[in-house]
Formats: structure tokens, sequence, C-alpha cells
């Protein structure tokens, strides 16, 4: 009964590859998002999407694409990996855009770039 | 520019003790949440305060938002090593701001 699940858990690739992290939320929450937590676990937002619309883009490489098929699903594709691409990142899902955008957590998808 | 300040960033405290975790900030929020996250795991809401003033508790645990609700306060009574985490604090911009801005943590630590 995982309210919100991400895959995969661990990811280790090369340098230059392409990777997806898939999450999706049971909770029946409208908006979803992607976190970046660094090795100092400094918690930086990336994206946000609302009923498949992107409504939040912070200041990301354009190597990262988010994509949300439904407001159920917020996938991440990173092309081209960079060794600063290692890090945790966490998707989670709050109930709506009228605040106080309570934010429920994945487990989390730990990247590791070689 | 990190708008929320944590404070301390690291505290390690033998079981019995009570401790204060302060979230400071030059920016007033519409609300402030307060998360707990261990490790290998997503961190996980404890609670939210919106209004200036207020104090909630949850068991040992009582948060406090400051009057003019710019900063936060986390005091734990009697600690026990499952108190052990990362304490993160979020505030809310609010104005159609529909995004959380999070402070760096305080990792306690408390030992049996």
């Amino acid at each position: 009964d995982t309210a919100v699940s991400q895959t995969p858990k661990y990811l280790v690739t090369q340098m230059g590859n392409d990777k997806s992290i898939k999450c999706e939320q049971n909770l029946g929450h409208d908006t979803m998002y992607w976190y970046k937590q660094d090795s100092k676990k400094f918690l930086k937002i990336m994206f946000s999407y609302n009923n498949k619309e992107l409504i939040i883009n912070e200041t990301v490489p354009n190597r990262f694409s988010p994509k949300s098929p439904d407001k159920a699903h917020l996938n991440l594709h990173i092309n081209s990996l960079e060794l600063g691409d290692s890090a945790v990142y966490f998707c989670a899902s709050s109930p709506g855009l009228a605040g106080p955008y309570e934010q429920y957590f994945g487990p989390g998808t730990r990247l590791t770039v070689t | 520019t990190q708008l929320l300040e944590q404070s301390p960033q690291f505290l390690s405290i033998q079981e019995g003790e009570n401790l204060t975790v302060y979230c400071n900030s030059s920016s007033v929020f519409s609300s402030l949440q307060w998360y707990r996250q261990e490790p290998g795991e997503g961190p996980v809401l404890l609670v939210t305060v919106v209004t200036g003033g207020e104090v909630k508790k949850l068991k040992r645990l009582t948060f406090q938002f400051g009057d003019a609700r710019k900063d936060s306060s986390l005091h734990i009574t009697a600690a026990q090593p499952g108190d052990t985490g990362l304490y993160l604090c979020a505030g809310a911009r609010g104005g159609g701001s529909e995004k959380l801005v999070f402070g760096k943590g305080t990792k306690l630590t408390v030992n049996p």
C-alpha cells in the first residue's frame, strides 16, 4: 500500500548514458514533484506538475526532462549523465495547488554516475 | 540565497535530554512544515503550522510558529534513540508560489 513509489531504488551508470526514474502515487493527489538531494542533504525542487501540466521548472539543465502521462505518474528522464548528477532523487506529491503544499515523499532513487 | 536557516546543523545528545531545533528566515511564510528523514528513506511530514504564534504538540515534540511567521522551533522532550534523524523545515511563500523552500536540516543523534 505504498503511497508514493519510485523505481529503481538504486541506479549506477556511466557518464554519457541516458536513464529514467519512474514515480507513481496512489493518494489521488493532483500535484507531483521531483527533488534532488545532494551529498550535504540539501533538498532542492526541480520540477512540479499539476494534473499533467508543468507548473514549476527550476534552473535545471535541459538534459533533465520530466514527463507526466497522467496525474498519478511523473517520470524523470536524464540524458548524457554527468558526474555531478550523482545524488538522491525524490519524487513527492501533494493534494493540490491551494497550499500549504504538504509533501508526501517517495523512498528516493540513489543515482551514482561513474 | 538560502531562505531558511536551520540550527544547529548537527546535534548529538544522550537519551532523556531535551533539545530545541531552530528554523529562521527574514522572509514571511504562509505556512511552515517540519519533516523527519531517516537514512535511506524519504522525508516524512511531522506537522504543518499556519498561524503566527501557533503551537502544536505531537507526543514529545512541540512545534511553534513565530508570531511574525518568519521562524519556527521544534522542541523534543526526553529524547529517545528513535528520534534520531534529519529534521527539515520547509516554508511555503504563498501568493501563488506553489513550492516549498527547504532548510538544510538538523542531523540529530540520540545516544542510548
